[in-house]
């Protein structure tokens, strides 16, 4: 079974700092993926990374995927409030033909003005 | 429409009662998978479909869970005789493949509350 562990799971700062998720396993991903739920509506995709090493930037936001395909972390800069909610990683499992994605258990992030 | 949608986006009911969700996907998108979240926990796969094949039931908990879709159209999840542990949000995500990985898009999902 392949396992994704995200951390910190909660997340409180202020207006302007920046931050860094982690999201770690042991197994190697085909491709891995961010994701922002807001409350009450269902994920939306930020980004997928499917290089080892891979960096994409996406305005304050930035991506990284490990160099071994097992990790990833998402960092942000000058945190403004509209960057509030759950950020959720997701793995797509080597192997040709694999359809599944393994999700994190997510970061809630609390950005204050 | 636009976006997956699902149905009811609140759904409350008593322990034993059966319970009916609906996704109606994307047009167009062969793929369609079932996930719950449980509060502060991350998504849990329950069944994927894809065209006509014979369904990924894998991520079942149990025999009281079931879904069925027609072609490429809607999909129901069904639960019966409905148990306090089952509370969670259920999620429907329909899918396209593109060079990049799969994209998954979601539904608001439905909050069911078993009492």
């Amino acid at each position: 079974t392949q396992l994704l562990e995200q951390s910190p799971q909660f997340l409180s700062i202020q207006e302007g700092e920046n931050l860094t998720v982690y999201c770690n396993s042991s197994s190697v991903f085909s491709s891995l993926q961010w994701y922002r739920q807001e409350p009450g509506e269902g994920p939306v995709l930020l980004v997928t990374v499917v290089t080892g090493g891979e960096v994409k930037k996406l305005k304050r936001l930035t991506f990284q995927f490990g160099d071994a395909r097992k990790d990833s972390s998402l960092h942000i800069t000058a945190a403004q409030p509209g960057d509030t909610g759950l950020y959720l990683c997701a793995g797509g499992p080597s192997g040709a033909g694999s359809y599944q994605l393994t999700f994190g258990k997510g970061t809630k992030l609390s950005v204050i003005p | 429409g636009a976006g997956v949608s699902q149905s009811p986006s609140n759904k409350v009911t008593e322990k034993g009662k059966d319970v009916e969700l609906r996704c109606d996907p994307i047009s167009g998108h062969t793929a369609l998978y079932w996930y719950r979240q449980r509060l502060g926990q991350g998504l849990e796969f329950l069944i994927y479909f894809q065209g006509n094949s014979a369904p990924d039931k894998s991520g079942l908990p149990s025999d009281r869970f079931s879904a069925e879709r027609t072609g490429e159209s809607v999909s129901t999840l069904t639960i019966q005789r409905t148990q306090q542990e089952d509370s969670a949000v259920y999620l429907c995500a329909s899918r396209v493949s593109g060079s990049r990985g799969d994209t998954q898009y979601f539904g608001p999902g439905t909050r069911l509350t078993v009492l």
